[in-house]
């Protein structure tokens, strides 16, 4: 049992690239998440997928759309990557959105 | 929401009880204190969780107060490995989004 499983672990972008998070998990939860964290500040929700076949904006959605292929996995797209989105984003999953559990990151530096 | 006030930083001897406090003065009936970590270059850990009674699972306990104006996480028998920020969170079981704010939380530190 993985947990939640997020690729790449690290990458670093120019401005302007694009790029996709992966997230997965096995625990058939049927909600899940994505957070940015920045140095000295706590988690802020980017989006979450409910359950499979709906997404919705979190606090801080501007620069970023999401997909909920499947049950399983949900994937985070910058399409044109800018300095401030350089951070580090955690995915996140739990069953009828009770207790989350995270994945291990993934730092993201856009030059 | 309800928010809560953590310590920012506590030293626990390893071995020994770790108590960690926090209050949450404006929590409502339905609001639940959540527990998590996050250890250095981590994803945050969950660890317990309680409405109303006490707690306890194979990581601590959660001791909450009768007027659940506050509570307190005890990690029995502190180790190096639990040397984290421990973030004390107060949500509705159905806040949207199955919401989690998370604060500054109390940066533990166990020494030998």
């Amino acid at each position: 049992n993985a947990g939640v499983t997020q690729t790449p672990k690290f990458q670093v972008l120019k401005t302007g690239q694009s790029m996709t998070l992966q997230c997965a998990q096995d625990m058939n939860h049927n909600s899940m998440y994505w957070y940015r964290q920045d140095p000295g500040m706590g988690l802020r929700l980017i989006y979450y997928s409910a359950s499979e076949g709906t997404t919705d904006k979190g606090e801080v959605p501007n620069g970023y759309n999401v997909s909920r292929l499947n049950k399983r996995e949900f994937s985070l797209r910058l399409e044109s990557a800018a300095p401030s989105q350089t951070s580090v984003y955690f995915c996140a999953s739990s069953f009828n959105q009770e207790t989350q559990y995270f994945g291990p990151g993934t730092r993201l530096l856009v030059l | 929401d309800a928010k809560t006030t953590q310590p920012p930083s506590m030293d626990c001897a390893e071995g020994r009880a770790a108590n960690l406090p926090c209050n949450h003065s404006t929590i409502s009936g339905n609001e639940y204190v959540y527990w998590y970590r996050q250890i250095h270059s981590q994803g945050p850990q969950y660890i317990i969780h309680g409405l109303k009674n006490n707690e306890t699972n194979e990581m601590a306990s959660l001791i909450i107060t009768e007027d659940r104006k506050s509570s307190t996480l005890i990690l029995p028998h502190a180790t190096l490995r639990d040397t984290a920020v421990y973030y004390c969170i107060v949500r509705g079981r159905t806040d949207s989004w199955g919401k989690l704010q998370f604060g500054a939380g109390t940066q533990v530190v166990v020494t030998p």
